[in-house]
């Protein structure tokens, strides 16, 4: 079965500083990838996908994510964190195992930025 | 805005009763899907449709149904409503029916009274 564990609930950084948004996952197959972003009272925005090829892969608002096969991670990572990026922020993988479009969610991560 | 929209925004209802969440895909996307976003449970895959067709079924409840139509929006009927259904409810699209990612909707803010 596959599987995505987020480490670390809530994550609080100030403005300007490094965010890194930790993602582990479990799968049998060659996973897809992908980190969505929830600000309050909206739906969920897809921040950036890994499917195949090039293992570090850019999203929109300067975030970015590596694939790291050896370590079963898909960290998120913004150099600079801006006070528009607090949000919720969710990492999943598509479920290859049965043919469908199912996505599986990690629990999330609450991104909080002080000025 | 994703273009997969859902009505109503919010809902209200009493233990018992019945409502119907509706949701129109992005533009030429065929496949349809239903989340619910819980603080408890988090977001959980309720139930897939492709092309009007079901695809895959997650822990979706008995009292729970959906279908897509022939235009392909969709409906997620769910009755005899407990206080724990209350949630909020995302559809989300895609083109493909499998190894793509999901435009979603805003979401209808379900509460069970």
């Amino acid at each position: 079965a596959q599987s995505v564990t987020q480490l670390g609930s809530h994550v609080s950084v100030s403005e300007g500083a490094l965010v890194l948004l930790r993602c582990n996952y479990s799968s049998s197959v060659p996973p897809y990838l992908f980190w969505y972003v929830q600000y309050p009272n909206q739906g969920l925005q897809l921040l950036l996908k890994y499917t195949t090829g090039a293992t570090l892969v850019k999203g929109i608002n300067g975030f970015e994510a590596e694939f790291k096969k050896s370590e079963t991670s898909f960290h998120l990572t913004k150099p600079s964190a801006h006070m528009s990026d607090a949000a919720e922020y969710f990492c999943a993988v598509s479920d290859r195992t049965g043919n469908t479009g199912k996505l599986i969610f990690g629990q999330g991560t609450t991104l909080q930025v002080k000025p | 805005d994703s273009g997969v929209t859902q009505t109503p925004k919010h809902l209200i209802t009493a233990t018992g009763q019945r409502v119907t969440l509706r949701c129109s895909p992005r533009s030429g996307d065929l496949s349809v899907y239903w989340y619910q976003q819980s603080l408890d449970q988090g977001l959980q895959f309720l139930i897939q449709y492709y092309n009007g067709e079901e695809r895959a079924k997650g822990n979706i409840l008995e009292r729970f149904s959906a279908q897509q139509f022939p235009d392909l929006h969709s409906e997620l009927n769910l009755s005899s409503l407990e206080l724990g259904d209350s949630a909020l409810y995302f559809c989300a699209s895609s083109v493909e029916q499998w190894n793509t990612e999901a435009f979603f909707g805003q979401g209808t803010r379900l509460t069970v009274v």
